[in-house]
């Protein structure tokens, strides 16, 4: 099955860490971007950051409100992209997706999404 | 800092025409913004329906149709359908160090 699984989310207290983790199957993983958007509860899409294939050096951008705290990586030959999340905000509790990208075919697959929450 | 704009709501009747557009704080949307458009209902992830300003996915139904319209990106419903009520959000490229920024989103309702 073609499918993005996340996996990962949780309760972490502010200033601590997390790993989320996305799961491909069912098509060429190598040879899309991978990027990474959250959404809080009520409120409306955020770009979060990319990181491109190899054929474009797995080069990584994130979005104005986690570059410098969010680290996007991807393993190709386990077909998993992940969010490393440090210094996490009350401001970062969010659904996060990931969503599968390509010029020509564009954001082909999305996630089904897991939940952060940052909380004391 | 990049202010991508949509209609906070919109309503249309059933069988009806709506267009939704998504403005850019830097100036017109071209054909090299990569227009994106995304619905999504409640407790769903988002679904893709157009890329690269017309493209339509597999899935897409044929009533929606992507354009540039008086310096905008646009999204067009023709025959609305009541199953068409949901949010819907454009997502456009802008290269450089933060390559991708969302619209705030339009809730589209059908009355």
């Amino acid at each position: 099955e073609v499918q993005l699984v996340e996996s990962g989310g949780g309760l972490v207290q502010p200033g601590g860490s997390l790993k989320v983790s996305c799961a491909a199957s069912g098509f060429t993983f190598s040879g899309f971007a991978i990027h990474w958007v959250r959404q809080a509860s009520g409120k409306g899409l955020e770009w979060v950051g990319r990181i491109r294939s190899k054929a474009n050096a797995y080069a990584t951008a994130y979005g104005a409100s986690v570059k410098g705290r969010f680290t996007i990586s991807r393993d190709d030959s386990k077909n998993m992209a992940y969010l490393q999340m440090n210094s996490l905000k009350t401001e970062d509790t969010a659904i996060y997706y990931c969503a599968s990208y390509d010029i020509l075919t564009g954001y082909s697959l999305w996630g089904q999404g897991t939940l952060v929450t940052v909380s004391s | 800092q990049t202010v991508v704009t949509q209609e906070p709501s919109l309503t249309v009747s059933p069988g009806g025409t709506v267009t939704l557009t998504c403005a850019s704080s830097t100036g017109a949307v071209t054909s090299g913004y990569y227009p994106n458009w995304f619905q999504q209902k409640p407790g769903q992830a988002p679904t893709s329906l157009i890329y690269s300003t017309s493209n339509k996915y597999s899935w897409t139904p044929a009533r929606f149709s992507g354009s540039l319209l008086g310096g905008k990106g646009a999204l067009t419903l023709s025959d609305v359908q009541p199953e068409d009520e949901a949010d819907y959000y454009c997502l456009l490229f802008y290269g450089g160090v933060q390559p991708w920024v969302f619209g705030g989103g339009t809730k589209l309702t059908v009355l």
